[in-house]
């Protein structure tokens, strides 16, 4: 089967660095996404690693090691605004299919 | 990027009943998709839409249970068959390619289902 295990909750103040992590077990690996999801709002893209690495988005950045079936994402500046549900997710190839990992709950606190 | 809505936003049910949601993308896309959210959960895939043919479905779920159709590239439904109060949920659509990132998937603003 395929699994994706991520912290259940993190919590943080304003300002701070919080880094979520994610470990997987799938079959036909393509690349690592997160998303980001507000409470009672639709999931929203934030990054992709196809290849092992960092990559930055802004105050984000996600990191993929293949070999370790690990990644994660690091927020940088935490804001109020960052409080919300950060899931990562496999998937890609010809039909882009995603499988969700646990989901972390991000509170940022003042 | 691409805008998806859904309809109805919310619905309650009763057991035994059958509902429909619809999923519109305002351009065509490649891939269409369901998913289950139970509240506080994570995101599980029931299947992918198939435009003009069945649709492919995960383990666990059945077109009985849940018939899709995909009629055209930019318009998909997914029923809820002979609803019981597990079924209780927040249904998503989704939507990939070809326009905008290619690894990016876009959700609708879901279903909330209630079935009493």
């Amino acid at each position: 089967g395929q699994s994706l295990e991520q912290p259940s909750e993190v919590t943080a103040v304003e300002g701070a660095i919080v880094q979520i992590n994610c470990t997987y077990q799938t079959s036909g690996f393509y690349g690592l996404s997160w998303y980001q999801q507000h409470d009672g709002g639709a999931p929203t893209f934030l990054s992709y690693n196809a290849l092992d690495g960092l990559e930055e988005t802004g105050r984000f950045s996600s990191f993929l090691s293949r070999s370790d079936s690990y990644g994660y994402l690091l927020l940088q500046e935490l804001q109020m605004k960052d409080s919300a549900s950060y899931f990562c997710a496999v998937g890609g190839g010809a039909t882009n299919k995603l499988i969700f990992g646990t989901g972390t709950l991000l509170a940022v606190q003042p | 990027s691409a805008v998806i809505s859904q309809k109805p936003s919310r619905d309650i049910c009763q057991r035994g009943t059958s509902l429909t949601i619809q999923c519109q993308v305002d351009s065509q896309v490649t891939m269409m998709f369901w998913y289950r959210q139970q509240p506080g959960q994570s995101l599980t895939l029931i299947a992918t839409a198939n435009q003009g043919s069945e649709a492919t479905y995960e383990s666990g779920f059945v077109i009985d249970k849940f018939p899709i159709s995909r009629p055209n590239l930019t318009f998909s439904t997914l029923t809820v068959s002979n609803m019981s109060p597990e079924d209780s949920s927040i249904y998503l659509c989704s939507a990939w390619g070809p326009a905008g990132i290619q690894e990016t998937q876009y959700f609708g603003p879901g279903t909330r289902l209630l079935v009493l």
